[in-house]
């Protein structure tokens, strides 16, 4: 597909368990964003790889966070003993570069509930 | 502490009205802004960008206008459709170089347009 890709579009979990969401970049995109959006909030910024350099993870809100991006493709955010409060949709984005007037195209998402 | 603000959570006007979405912002070294617009169950998709050396940027009915002195800027979106239905985020960005996609967003408005 042509478009920012995410799996799975949603997913339930129990407190506690471990997740791995999954972003697909368009292709040729050097740049991947990861955001988040809790209910009625805006989207946050959590992380973001551009080419090969160390990854800006300065919005992940705990150590429970991480992500990996191979190359310049798919990139895997991992939640680990997750709790109530990491229920959100996690959105992926992904642009050509990072630079002024270049977009972030999103993918649609994947619905976190943690029960 | 919400660095952007969209205070007004819903807007309903008629078809072939303007509709005029506003936003705030505190943070005085956000130096781009830009507007996503967000269907249901799909990811935001840009909309519309300014600099902040420019006040007023167009895109056929999109406009933006940026106040600096007052921290506001505005959508106006003229003249409404239907189609136009959707939750506007407003966003902005601070420091250039690596931090363009890093991109701080509103909580939203729910823009409804009436036929």
């Amino acid at each position: 597909g042509a478009g920012v890709s995410q799996s799975p579009s949603n997913k339930v979990t129990e407190k506690g368990k471990d997740v791995e969401l999954r972003c697909d970049p368009i292709s040729g995109h050097t740049a991947l964003y990861w955001y988040r959006q809790s209910l009625g909030q805006g989207l946050e910024f959590l992380i973001y790889f551009q080419g090969n350099s160390a990854p800006d993870k300065s919005g992940l809100p705990s150590d429970r966070f991480s992500a990996e991006r191979t190359g310049e493709s798919v990139s895997t955010l991992t939640i680990q003993r997750t709790q109530q409060e990491d229920s959100a949709v996690y959105l992926c984005a992904s642009s050509r570069e990072q630079a002024l007037n270049e977009k972030l195209f999103f993918g649609s998402g994947t619905q976190l509930s943690v029960l | 502490d919400q660095q952007v603000k969209q205070n007004s959570p819903s807007l309903s006007v008629q078809e072939g009205r303007i509709s005029i979405l506003n936003c705030d912002y505190t943070n005085s070294m956000f130096d781009y802004f830009l507007w996503y617009k967000k269907y249901p169950a799909e990811g935001p998709t840009f909309l519309i960008s300014i600099s902040s050396i420019k006040d007023k940027n167009e895109d056929g009915r999109f406009t933006v206008f940026l106040n600096k002195s007052a921290k506001h800027l505005s959508l106006h979106i003229v003249p409404s459709q239907p189609g136009d239905s959707a939750v506007y985020f407003c966003a902005a960005s601070a420091g250039g170089g690596t931090s363009y996609g890093k991109l701080t967003f509103g909580q939203g408005t729910i823009l409804t347009v009436h036929p």
